[in-house]
């Protein structure tokens, strides 16, 4: 079975440029998640949608980010203007619909982007 | 305060012995979950282990074990014959209320070395 499959896998930009990450879930999950990843903040959670709506985007740094679901197999995150402190690996993850009280709700990574703001 | 704490920065062990990677965390809900995800140098996250407040049973998948303590909220992950293979950053993770809820908050994270 294919997993979430993230692209492209390296990204190095100019400062201001944009730059578009993008997602595909695993076939039949209904909830995805966008997370960073870096040395000084660990993994944090940046959004996440479940059945293609945004639920909670309180991890989003600033305006500059932005992420869009338009179907249950694609979803990108952007960031324009693109900064030097942007750089990180993103990881994209889906879950499987859990509507159980005490469901596992597993969350299934991408190989993530590792993104480099010049 | 931390919800997650992983107070073992770096652990090293010889292959073939078992390994215990430290995780203890702070909820005041009833129901939660606790995950061990790994991260290999090729930097991609696999998830490793699942264990629920409810669950009476300690999981174990194949070689990973959780020595899940409730009253003392650790959740260890318990590493049988470690393999060299093994060697790479191992996060714990707590999702805090039921199932609907999918948010995850990660620890730091462990450097797991194994030695031949």
């Amino acid at each position: 079975d294919a997993g979430v499959i993230q692209s492209p896998r390296h990204e190095v930009t100019e400062m201001g440029q944009e730059v578009t990450l993008r997602c595909k879930p695993i076939s039949g999950h209904n909830s995805l998640f966008w997370y960073r990843q870096t040395m000084m903040r660990g993994l944090e959670l940046l959004i996440y949608f479940n059945n293609n709506v945004p639920i909670d985007d309180s991890g989003m740094p600033e305006d500059r980010f932005s992420a869009k679901m338009p179907n249950a197999s694609f979803s990108t995150l952007k960031i324009q203007p693109s900064e030097p402190r942007d750089s990180a690996v993103y990881f994209c993850a889906s879950s499987p619909k859990g509507e159980r009280y005490l469901a596992k709700n597993i969350q299934y990574f991408g190989a993530g982007t590792r993104l480099s703001v010049l | 305060a931390q919800k997650i704490t992983q107070t073992q920065p770096g652990m090293f062990v010889q292959e073939k012995e078992a390994v215990t990677l430290d995780c203890t965390y702070d909820t005041s809900d009833q129901s939660y979950g606790l995950f061990w995800y790994k991260q290999p140098s090729s930097g991609e996250m696999i998830f490793l282990i699942y264990q629920g407040s409810y669950d009476e049973q300690n999981a174990t998948e194949g070689r990973y074990s959780l020595n899940f303590q409730k009253a003392r909220k650790s959740a260890n992950l318990v590493i049988s014959a470690s393999q060299l293979g093994d060697s790479a950053m191992y996060f714990c993770a707590m999702r805090e209320g039921p199932g609907s809820n999918y948010k995850l908050t990660f620890g730091k994270g462990t450097l797991l070395t194994v030695n031949p």
